[in-house]
């Protein structure tokens, strides 16, 4: 158990649909990443907050956004929904420290998404 | 741009025997770090090992050890006395500006 939680485990959804993920770091971690991992695309990195504030982007969709609230919780937000979006979600965390300072991060289990 | 490069997409060992995954990687850097990542069947990513290019001495963790070869950009895992519990995907990352970035994995099964 990597302390990293997720909610919800699966999701199963219909096109044009909106969902929320959440994401609880480890305890002490400030720093709160989320991956995209697909079979087509494999593992791609999405999009990283540090206390709070977004730090750095990946390949997030203009339909996606994520945001990270005082008590360090994360959600991501998939709207308008697609098939091709149906993928497992992660959620990681890391201590987190100075940008370009390196790293170790913890991933959650994940969240299924299904989009019908 | 950073790549990380997985050229065996599957592999197979026998319990108790020792197998090494590659991983080559690019990147103009001079400071990172690099990873292996489980996963096993439940899906869940798990770190197995990190290692600090900085670093001349080879990561050990129990059974996994790595290989790096900074200069070759090679980082290749080494698992000893391989266990049923072994059988995963392995993900080499790298991480770069904060993110990670994956090679497309290594289908280990472990056979009894």
């Amino acid at each position: 158990d990597s302390g990293v939680t997720q909610t919800p485990k699966h999701l199963i959804t219909a096109t044009g649909q909106r969902v929320t993920l959440r994401c609880s770091p480890r305890s002490g971690d400030l720093s709160v990443y989320w991956y995209q991992q697909s079979l087509d695309q494999g593992l791609q990195f999405l999009i990283q907050y540090y206390n709070g504030e977004e730090r750095a982007k990946g390949n997030i969709l203009e339909r996606f956004s994520a945001q990270q609230f005082p008590d360090l919780h994360s959600e991501l937000n998939l709207s308008s929904l697609e098939l091709g979006d149906s993928a497992l979600y992660f959620c990681a965390s890391s201590v987190g420290a100075l940008a370009g300072v390196r790293d170790t991060q913890y991933f959650g289990p994940g969240t299924r998404l299904t989009v019908l | 741009a950073q790549t990380v490069t997985q050229s065996q997409p599957e592999m197979s060992v026998q319990e108790a025997e020792t197998v090494t995954l590659s991983c080559t990687y690019d990147t103009s850097e001079s400071n990172y770090y690099l990873f292996w990542y489980k996963q096993p069947p439940s899906r869940q990513m798990i770190l197995v090992i990190r290692q600090e290019a900085y670093k001349q001495q080879n990561a050990t963790e129990n059974r996994f050890s790595v290989n790096f070869q900074k200069a070759a950009k090679s980082f290749s895992l080494k698992i000893s006395d391989s266990q049923l519990g072994d059988t995963a995907m392995y993900f080499c990352a790298f991480e770069y500006t904060d993110k990670l970035i994956f090679g497309t994995g290594t289908r280990l099964q472990v056979f009894p």
